[in-house]
């Protein structure tokens, strides 16, 4: 258990819905991530959170956006979705810059998104 | 953009056997990450290499970051079929200012009984 959960597990809903995935990160991390994940592209970086703020930004669609609350908890909002956008969702988080000087990321379960 | 090249793509080996799953790239990270994944579930992180050079050991897994810390490589010894899974390196670029991570596309291995 990596201490990140994500609620739903899985989501199904049709084209041009909107859905909200949501993200507790770790007790004390501070940064919270967003991938992608679909068999033909692997693990694609969406967006980054660092308490509150948004850090950086990587391949996200403009109909998806995502906050991250004051009590850190993240949610990732895709709207208007295409069946192309069913894939598993995850969110990792970090302190930022651990000890060591490396960046690591522990992972939630993931949210199945599945659009019919 | 920096990205990370996995090989071999798939490994299907015999328990007992061994293996090297290689991760390579034309740009420098500052850290390289390996992580496995069970279908289904999220990664969880195996290792971090900082060190250009750098080799960690996990029990039978042994993972070294090249001296020039744009690749890396993951050695299984005697691979039993608990190690079944897919494997991913992640990388941290040098540039852009932000903490995400790069992927590799991944290494599915399957160690058979």
């Amino acid at each position: 258990d990596s201490g990140v959960t994500q609620t739903p597990k899985h989501l199904i809903t049709a084209t041009g819905q909107r859905v909200t995935l949501r993200c507790s990160p770790r007790s004390g991390d501070l940064s919270v991530y967003w991938y992608q994940q679909s068999l033909d592209q692997g693990l694609q970086f969406l967006i980054q959170y660092y308490n509150g703020e948004e850090r950086a930004k990587g391949n996200i669609l403009e109909r998806f956006s995502a906050q991250q609350f004051p009590d850190l908890h993240s949610e990732l909002n895709l709207s208007s979705l295409e069946l192309g956008d069913s894939a598993l969702y995850f969110c990792a988080s970090s302190v930022v810059m651990g000890t060591s000087g490396s960046n690591e990321q522990f992972f939630g379960p993931g949210t199945r998104l599945t659009v019919l | 953009t920096q990205l990370l090249e996995q090989s071999p793509q798939f490994l299907s080996i015999q328990e007992g056997e061994n293996l090297t799953v290689y991760c390579n790239s034309s740009s420098v990270f500052s850290s390289l990450q390996w992580y496995r994944q069970e279908p289904g579930e999220g990664p969880v992180l195996l290792v971090t290499v900082v060190t250009g050079g750098e080799v960690k050991k996990l029990k039978r897994l042994t993972f070294q970051f090249g001296d020039a810390r744009k690749d890396s490589s993951l050695h299984i010894t005697a691979a039993q079929p608990g190690d079944t899974g897919l494997y991913l390196c992640a990388g941290s670029p040098t540039q852009g200012g932000s903490e995400k991570l790069v992927f590799g596309k991944g290494t599915k291995l399957t160690v058979n009984p």
